[in-house]
């Protein structure tokens, strides 16, 4: 799996769109860009993958450079309940099912 | 409601005591998996389950056992716990499995958290 490059933490107002960057400059063309958050201790929690489009839930966005080396998770108005860990994981198609998570983003929501 | 669940959520254990870590997901999932979580190293795989009876270690199996009778429950056994497994455990299932898989997501437990004296 490729390795991602996340900031080690970020802050963001109440309200306001959090927007989470990710390089992942090794990408190869079979690997999917899937984004988890940990809330302080809780099981991880899946928000949303893509390939190479733009993808959009009821959780989040995700953009997607046009090379592939880099995304975005934008929150589009954060809440404090949004405070949590951020996970940017590259994978491909049809391996072996373990997620690598690394450090990732920790994103403190504030008043 | 779909989801994995977790006993005992705490436990607080001491050396060379056996036990066992249940986890079970009601939503038909092939693919299950433990990982730990520590301090600094983040969430590592332990063991995972493609299918009934058709488990493999993962990245750090020393010291844990897993069985996979039925689809539903993936218990982890630690046979003789040392307190450098004290840690956050997690259980997770996937829709993958031997089927192949694109983009499924993996849902993840609500942890266990083991001390070990």
């Amino acid at each position: 799996d490729a390795k991602t490059t996340q900031p080690t933490s970020m802050d963001c107002a109440e309200g306001r769109a959090a927007n989470l960057p990710c390089n992942h400059s090794t990408i190869s063309g079979n690997e999917y860009v899937y984004w988890y958050r940990q809330i302080h201790s809780q099981g991880p929690q899946y928000i949303i993958h893509g390939l190479k489009n733009n993808e959009t839930n009821e959780m989040a966005s995700l953009i997607i450079t046009e090379d592939r080396k880099s995304s975005t998770l934008i929150l589009p108005h954060a809440t404090l309940r949004d405070t949590a860990v951020y996970y940017c994981i590259v994978r491909a198609v049809g391996t072996a099912s373990k997620l690598t998570f690394g450090t990732g983003t920790r994103l403190q929501v504030t008043l | 409601e779909a989801q994995v669940t977790q006993n005992p959520r705490y436990l607080i254990t001491v050396t060379g005591k056996k036990l066992t870590v249940t986890c079970s997901q009601n939503m038909n999932h092939e693919y299950m998996s433990w990982y730990r979580q520590d301090p600094g190293l983040g969430l590592r795989q332990i063991y995972y389950s493609m299918n009934v009876e058709v488990t493999d270690k993962g990245d750090v199996p020393e010291g844990y056992k897993v069985s996979r009778k039925e689809k539903r429950n993936f218990p982890l056994i630690l046979e003789s716990p040392s307190p450098n497994q004290t840690s956050l455990y997690f259980c997770a299932s996937s829709p993958w499995g031997l089927a192949g898989g694109s983009y499924n997501e993996q849902f993840f437990g609500p942890g266990t958290r083991l001390t070990v004296l």
